[in-house]
């Protein structure tokens, strides 16, 4: 199974900072990773698929790069409604493996 | 709308049984494979199983081989996770989500296991 490991499991930020969040694969995935939003008592949202396409309707302060096994998500200038749990999945073979998530909140 | 909505969800005794289901709205659902994730009280994102729009690959988490088994009703818009021989650790709540775009989207809002005696 490819394993993902994702940092910092916390961040604390003030809106208008620019966060960013890393995940790595314990294999080559090349671009076969996807990024989620979830708050609290909601199912997660797709933010990033293909490790840069941006989904529909999502702002696009959020971005996303990498290939291999080393991924970025940055949220470039923070907003009230950004304040959520992130987590990165891999999409490159089965089982679909998801990193332990990085909780952003307010500093 | 694209949507997802779970349900079937409840308290179980360790080793009982419980069939969730999830129906779809808004798409093609025939045409796109589906897949169940949980979620641990606190705890990260778990995938657990897949099943392909023909219902012609079927795939497992090792965690719950043996004891759940997934379909669909295409013509219902439904898919349906049999869970048995439950355990505590199975306790969280679980998710439908559609494949695509190299990602899950959407979720449904979840439903509920709670695994206790």
């Amino acid at each position: 199974d490819i394993q993902m490991t994702q940092s910092p499991s916390s961040v604390s930020a003030s809106v208008g900072d620019r966060v960013t969040i890393t995940c790595r694969a314990s294999q080559d995935i090349t671009t076969w990773l996807a990024w989620y939003q979830q708050k609290p008592g909601k199912g997660p949202k797709l933010l990033i698929s293909a490790t840069s396409t941006l989904q529909s309707g999502v702002p696009s302060r959020f971005s996303g790069t990498g290939s291999g096994t080393d991924f970025t998500l940055t949220i470039s200038t923070l907003q009230p409604e950004d304040f959520a749990t992130y987590y990165c999945q891999q999409a490159s073979s089965f089982p679909l493996t998801f990193g332990g998530g990085t909780r952003v909140d307010l500093k | 709308e694209v949507q997802l909505v779970e349900s079937g969800g409840g308290l179980v005794k360790p080793g009982g049984s419980l069939r969730l289901s999830c129906v779809a709205s808004g798409f093609e659902f025939s045409a796109y494979a589906m897949n169940w994730v949980r979620q641990a009280p606190g705890k990260g994102l778990e995938w657990i199983s897949y099943i392909s729009a023909s219902t012609d690959r079927i795939l497992y988490a090792d965690s719950v081989k043996g004891r759940v088994t997934i379909s669909r009703d295409n013509a219902q818009k439904a898919m349906f996770l049999q869970m048995n021989s439950l355990r505590a650790e199975d306790t969280a709540v679980y998710y439908c989500a559609r494949s695509a775009n190299s990602g899950l989207d959407p979720w449904g809002q979840g439903t509920l296991v709670t695994v206790s005696s």
